[in-house]
């Protein structure tokens, strides 16, 4: 069975400094990684996917997340916050491409100026 | 992009009716379509799992006989609540992929049951 652990449900930061989103996953099988972001009342916009090769992805909006075998994480990063980046953030694993998602329960991130 | 629609984006019903919400794929042909459900300020859960021509594969705890599942299809797939009841009221996202490629998910429906 797999399942997915985000580490704190509200990150809170200042427009221009560095988000850390964490995510820990748990798979029987090699893990398909995806982050996904989604705005009040709207759907789901994959940011970034991992399936195989390099383990440091980069996904849209200058996000970016690393694969860590050993930790068992796929946590999502940004250098830089900005205002438009306020959204709730999902962390998803699948057995593979195409395969139904299994959801963390999110992170709402809100920025500040 | 493939782009995935959902019809109607938003619903309000009366108690003990049904209502249908539709996934469809306009750019390409979905083998597989995907119903999630999201309460409030909560994750996405899987509700069942949809191939093109076959019977829906639903997740323990949803009741097959009260969330129908079509997908007659290779660009449509629908959702019936039936006999709706309030604590039915959720977003119902719809996802679609094809050959095992990317899920792409729809912008989802509001039902909300009086």
């Amino acid at each position: 069975a797999q399942s997915v652990t985000q580490l704190g449900s509200h990150v809170s930061v200042s427009e221009g400094a560095l988000v850390l989103l964490r995510c820990n996953y748990s798979s029987s099988v090699p893990p398909y990684l995806f982050w996904y972001v989604q705005y009040p009342n709207q759907g789901l916009q994959l940011l970034l996917k991992y399936t195989t090769g390099a383990t440091l992805v980069k996904g849209i909006n200058g996000f970016e997340a690393e694969f860590k075998k050993s930790e068992t994480s796929f946590h999502l990063t940004k250098p830089s916050a900005h205002m438009s980046d306020a959204a709730e953030y999902f962390c998803a694993v699948s057995e593979g491409a195409g395969t139904a998602l299994i959801f963390g329960k999110g992170t709402t991130l809100s920025v500040s100026s | 992009g493939a782009v995935v629609s959902q019809h109607p984006s938003w619903v309000i019903c009366k108690s003990g009716t049904s209502v249908k919400i539709e996934c469809r794929s306009l750019d390409f042909q979905a083998t597989t379509m995907f119903w999630y459900r999201q309460f409030p300020k909560q994750s996405l859960m899987l509700m069942a799992t949809s191939n093109e021509g076959s019977k829906a594969t639903y997740e323990q705890g949803v009741e097959k006989d009260k969330f129908l599942i079509n997908h007659a299809s290779l660009t449509l797939s629908t959702l019936t609540v039936t006999s709706a009841h309030p604590e039915d009221s959720s977003f119902y996202i719809c996802s679609a992929t094809r050959n095992k490629e990317t899920q792409y998910f729809g912008p989802g429906t509001r039902l909300l049951v009086l």
